[in-house]
């Protein structure tokens, strides 16, 4: 079946540091990938989205691109700040077996971030 | 406006014992999904619907386990002889369609002393 494996933490990152956080899937087809974050006390929250091969999605300076040849998805920023302190969680829905659009995450990765 | 809401927050009951997980959706959104989560993992699909129906239940562990959205909107997940292993946190979202973006509600921990 669909899974998602993702680096385990805790990752801790001084502010300013470069951030990478593998995720790679295993699907049959060609699934639409997503990067959730839980900050502390709140709920999941969508950070960014693709949804084919080759698609980059950004936002608030986070960027991961689609690959189909790696099955790969990894979480890049390139200056932490404190306030990114959180945890991340890599997911997938679709693919061949359609599925509604259910996701399947991975376990999460807490990033701690200090000054 | 408003997100998905979920009611109570934390819920703490007995083993054996019946509850009700209540879920508001953002409102328009047609499709509504549950989801449990373990501490220390990520969260696992339980059921989803599309309007009234459930879709796709093939996440839910046994048959202690039951969802309804009578009306399309509001959700209410069932769990009956709640046993220790039942400890989570729920979580419900929404979507305006099938196939567009899950928005998140806040969770209802559970506690099964």
């Amino acid at each position: 079946g669909n899974s998602v494996t993702q680096m385990e933490g805790p990752v801790t990152l001084s502010e300013e540091a470069f951030l990478t956080i593998n995720c790679t899937y295993t699907a049959t087809g060609y699934p639409s990938l997503f990067w959730y974050v839980q900050y502390p006390g709140e709920g999941l929250q969508l950070l960014l989205k693709a949804t084919k091969a080759d698609d980059k999605g950004s936002n608030k300076g986070f960027e991961a691109t689609y690959r189909k040849e790696t099955t790969s998805f990894h979480l890049e920023k390139g200056s932490v700040q404190v306030s990114d302190s959180a945890v991340y969680f890599c997911a997938q829905s679709g693919g061949l077996t359609g599925g509604g659009n259910k996701l399947t995450f991975g376990t999460g990765t807490q990033l701690k971030v200090e000054l | 406006g408003a997100g998905v809401s979920q009611t109570p927050s934390n819920k703490v009951t007995e083993k054996g014992k019946y509850v009700e997980l209540r879920c508001d959706p953002i409102s328009g959104h047609t499709a509504l999904y549950w989801y449990r989560q373990s501490l220390g993992q990520g969260p696992e699909f339980l059921i989803y619907f599309q309007g009234t129906g459930a879709a796709d239940d093939s996440g839910l562990p046994n048959d202690r386990f039951f969802a309804v959205r009578p009306e399309g909107s509001v959700s209410t997940l069932k769990i009956q002889r709640t046993e220790r292993g039942d400890s989570a946190m729920y979580l419900c979202a929404s979507s305006l369609e099938i196939g567009e973006t899950q928005y998140f509600g806040p969770g209802t921990r559970l506690l099964v002393l």
